[in-house]
C-alpha cells in the first residue's frame, strides 16, 4: 500500500515569505507527527495530531510556526516570515494510534532551503 | 525527561566484519526503543523496536539489539556488515503518551570493500 508522502520535496524560498508543507498520511493512522532534521539540532520533535487535535505542540520553535490537520487525514504545516534557520527537512512520520508501542512510519520529506 | 545519546557519530567497519552501535538511554520509566535507518537522500525505516517483550530484538536485515536495563543500554549489532548497510543510524526512545519520539545524534556507517 501507499506509504506517507509529503509535498513538496523541495522547496526553495526568500526570507521573509510563508511556506506551506503538506503531508498526506497512510490511510487509516489516526496519529501524525511533524518532526525536522537540520544539521545542527539533528531530528526534533514539532507537533503531533491524534486524528483533527493537537495535544503536543510543544516541539514548535516559534509562533511563526503552526500546522493543522483537516478530515483526520492530510496535515499542512505551514511557516510564516522564514528565516534562514528555518533551512531543514521537514520530516512527517504517522501511525495507526499514538499510544508509545506503536511505529511511526516516515515520509521522505520536504527539503526547505531559505535564501 | 528522556533522552538517547549515541556514543559514536561514525563507524567505519570492513565488508563482512562485525557491526556495533552504541546507544545508551535515560528515562523516568519503561521505554519503547528503536532503531531507525536513514540511506542517503530517502526517508527513516525502522530496523527494530523493543516495547518490554524479550530482551534481544531482532530486526531486518540481519540487525537485532540487546535492551539492558541495568546499563541503560540498546546498542545495535550485525554479524557481518554489507555495502548496502552504508547509512545513518538513529536509536530512538518513546515512553510518553503520544508516542513522541525523541532521536539520538545518529551514528554514520561506513563500509570499506
Amino acid at each position: 500500500g501507499a506509504g506517507v508522502s509529503q509535498s513538496p520535496s523541495n522547496k526553495v524560498t526568500e526570507k521573509g515569505k510563508d511556506v506551506e508543507l503538506r503531508c498526506d498520511p497512510i490511510s487509516g493512522h489516526t496519529a501524525l507527527y511533524w518532526y525536522r532534521q537540520s544539521l545542527g539540532q539533528g531530528l526534533e520533535f514539532l507537533i503531533y495530531f491524534q486524528g483533527n487535535s493537537a495535544p503536543d505542540k510543544s516541539g514548535l520553535p516559534s509562533d511563526r510556526f503552526s500546522a493543522e490537520r483537516t478530515g483526520g487525514s492530510v496535515s499542512t504545516l505551514t511557516i510564516q516570515r522564514t528565516q534562514q534557520e528555518d533551512s531543514a527537512v521537514y520530516l512527517c512520520a504517522s501511525s495507526l494510534e499514538q499510544y508509545f508501542y506503536n511505529e511511526q512510519f516516515f515520509g521522505p520529506g520536504t527539503r526547505l532551503t531559505v535564501l | 525527561a528522556q533522552s538517547v545519546t549515541q556514543l559514536d557519530s561514525h563507524v567505519s567497519v570492513s565488508e563482512g566484519t562485525p557491526v556495533l552501535l552504541r546507544c545508551n538511554y535515560s528515562s523516568s520509566y519503561s521505554p519503547s526503543l528503536f532503531w531507525y535507518v536513514q540511506h542517503p537522500n530517502k526517508g527513516l525505516q525502522l530496523l527494530l523496536k523493543y516495547t518490554s517483550a524479550a530482551t534481544l530484538v531482532k530486526g531486518i536485515n540481519g540487525f537485532e539489539a540487546e535492551f539492558k536495563k541495568s546499563e541503560t543500554s540498546f546498542h545495535l549489532t550485525k554479524p557481518s556488515a554489507h555495502m548496502s548497510d552504508a547509512a545513518e543510524y538513529f536509536c530512538v526512545v518513546s515512553l510518553n503518551a503520544g508516542n513522541k519520539l525523541t532521536f539520538g545524534g545518529g551514528t554514520r556507517v561506513l563500509v570499506k570493500p
